[in-house]
Formats: C-alpha cells, structure tokens, sequence
C-alpha cells in the first residue's frame, strides 16, 4: 500500500492568480498520477510524472496551464496557472502499487 | 479508451437494507476495481477483482464480475449511514504499455438513510 499526502486540502483563489499543490509519498514509485474532479463529475487524468523526464499530459491539458515537477520518487508538484472560475475543482494526486491505484485525500480549489 | 459506467447514478436506500451498483464498461479489461468517496475528499480502494475471477467478497462487501457481459456489480450488505459516498468503478487495459491508463467512470451516489 502507499500512504499520500497531499496539501493544501482546501484553498479560495482568486482569478488570474496560480496555486501549487504538493503530493508527497511515504514510498519510492516510478509514476504519480494527477486528476481532476470537477463538481459532481468523474475523475478526468490530467498527467502522470515520471522522475526524470518531462510528464506526459492527456488530452485538454498543457503544460503551459498545469506545469507538474517531479524531481524524485516521493515527491510531485501539480501547479494551476492563471486560475479562472472554470478551474474550481478537486485535485487528486494517485500512485499505483501493484494493480491497486492509491489517492490523496485531494486538494479542493475554489476560484473567486 | 475503456471507461466504466455506473448505475444507477443515485441511489438512496434505508440502513440495514442491500444496496446494489452496476458499472459497465467497452472492453476487455485486466482488472476492475471499486472505489468509495467521501463528499470533497480522495478515493479509497475497497476492492479489487481480476479478469479471472467471478465473485469476490470483502466483508460487508461483494464484488461479480461478468466478463461476457462486460459488468460488474458491487453489493454492501447491511448498510450502515457512514456507507453514504460516491462509489465508482474503474477499469485498466489487458496491456501496461507506456500510455496505460486507468478510466473512471461516473460513480453512484448512495445515500443511506436513517
């Protein structure tokens, strides 16, 4: 198993400003998922960082608008730039171990 | 891509009753998975089943699995108020290649009520 961490939990942002979230893992893993979950809605993958190399983002996303770093096995960094009210959503950083997908306990962003 | 669709999308039942949820998905699959979600917070993993396997239990939990037809069911038995969350179910290719993904579908809302 794979225990995250991952903060802040909850912010209000305002709009144009850019908000970084941290995901921090208790394990060495190869990749970290991020994902987006707006209101009442599925998770949508937004990227998945790898250590080393530039992530890979997933159709609708640029790096220009969520730019990721992961500059080793524990740790990853999702920023939202440019914040407009659209952005409002919970954020959600995973990790796989074995088949098993594990989730922080996501970071739940209020653009004003 | 593959993705699982849950139904139905809302459910409310008295405690202590069953509460079955349905997901379907597109193709063939190496696992399927059942996840729960607590209002605002992250996923917590409560089952998973293999492509192999036809029926798998987890305490209050049981989980089938109907590859012919491409679903699967999650039933919780005896149900309880901290049972109220999202449930969804997700799926993963037969392949790990580098553009390997797991699709979530668009869960059930239970509500469990007093």
């Amino acid at each position: 198993s794979a225990v995250i961490s991952q903060k802040p939990s909850r912010d209000i942002c305002q709009r144009g400003t850019s908000l970084t979230i941290q995901c921090q893992v208790d394990s060495q893993v190869t990749m970290m998922f991020w994902y987006r979950q707006q209101p009442g809605q599925s998770l949508t993958l937004i990227a998945t960082a790898n250590q080393g190399s530039e992530a890979t983002y997933e159709s609708g996303f640029v790096i220009d608008k969520f730019p990721i770093s992961r500059p080793n096995l524990t740790f990853s960094t999702l920023t939202v730039s440019n914040m407009s009210p659209e952005d409002s959503s919970i954020y959600l950083c995973s990790v796989t171990s074995g088949n098993t997908i594990y989730f922080g306990e996501g970071s739940w962003l209020t653009v004003v | 891509s593959q993705q699982g669709e849950e139904d139905p999308q809302a459910l409310s039942i008295q405690e202590g009753e069953n509460a079955t949820m349905n997901c379907s998905y597109k193709t063939s699959i190496n696992n399927l998975q059942w996840y729960r979600q607590n209002s605002g917070r992250g996923l917590v993993h409560l089952i998973l089943i293999r492509s192999n396997e036809r029926e798998k239990h987890s305490g209050r939990l049981r989980v089938t699995l109907d590859t012919s037809k491409k679903s699967s069911s999650l039933l919780i038995t005896a149900s309880r108020a901290a049972d109220t969350a999202s449930y969804f179910c997700a799926t993963d290719p037969p392949i790990m290649n580098r553009d390997d993904k797991i699709i979530f579908g668009k869960g059930t809302r239970l509500h469990i009520l007093p």
